[in-house]
């Protein structure tokens, strides 16, 4: 199943980002997110919901209920400025990757 | 520290072979699986599969089963993609990456900083 990600969100400085991962009954899933910046490999940001990775700031926090998992962005910075990827485990086995998000931070 | 070090840039033709290589170094190389990702120019990411670098076994998406092969020197802790019969939508940057947990392949840790592999006659 595919994981629907919006192709862009935009912040303001200091404002809240949400960044959304939709499928059927994701609630019931895993749900990990990676950040990438451009030309670098990505790195992951939460795990297994809502827990953050090492080094990962306070700002970042990660929700998932019913059909729809979702990474907010704390008082957005201009270094938040990157593409978004959620991931999840599927029962086959297999990983699945969302399409990604773009943050823009302007 | 850990760390996982691709090895370079590759060039091919169309329905020729490559073989991408994955040094691991920090930590016990057989206790952590080892993803393989692509991206693809402009494009997101795409799982490939994964390997038990202490078994060896492997599990590729139906979509890569006839092409892919993930094997793994232990003796020099390091994993390789193979990927056969390259078409030009093979052109990508091809990552290795190390599992988060020991137990499962749930999630990716650690990312090697990818290998881009051109496809071109």
């Amino acid at each position: 199943d595919v994981l629907t990600q919006p192709p862009s969100v935009s912040v303001a400085p200091g404002q809240t980002a949400r960044i959304s991962c939709g499928r059927n009954n994701i609630g019931s899933k895993s749900v990990h997110w990676y950040q990438q910046r451009p030309g670098q490999a990505p790195v992951l940001v939460m795990f297994y919901n809502s827990d953050r990775a090492s080094g990962i700031p306070e700002r970042f926090s990660g929700s998932n209920s019913g059909n729809t998992a979702t990474l907010t962005i704390s008082r957005a910075e201009a270094g938040d400025e990157a593409d978004y990827y959620c991931q999840l485990w599927d029962d086959s086995g297999d990983v699945v990757f969302g399409a990604g998000t773009k943050l823009t931070v302007l | 520290q850990v760390h996982l070090v691709q090895s370079g840039a590759e060039v091919r033709e169309p329905g020729a072979s490559v073989k991408v290589s994955c040094k691991a170094s920090g930590y016990t190389f057989s206790t952590y699986y080892i993803h393989w990702v692509r991206q693809a120019p402009g494009q997101g990411l795409e799982w490939m599969g994964w390997m038990n670098p202490d078994s060896g076994d492997t599990n590729y998406p139906q979509r890569f089963q006839d092409r892919v092969i993930m094997t793994r020197d232990t003796s020099i802790t390091t994993a390789y993609l193979d990927l056969r019969g390259l078409k030009s939508d093979d052109a990508a940057v091809y990552y290795c990456a190390r599992a988060g947990s020991t137990s499962h392949p749930y999630y990716m840790v650690v990312w090697g900083k990818g290998t881009t592999v051109t496809v071109s006659s």
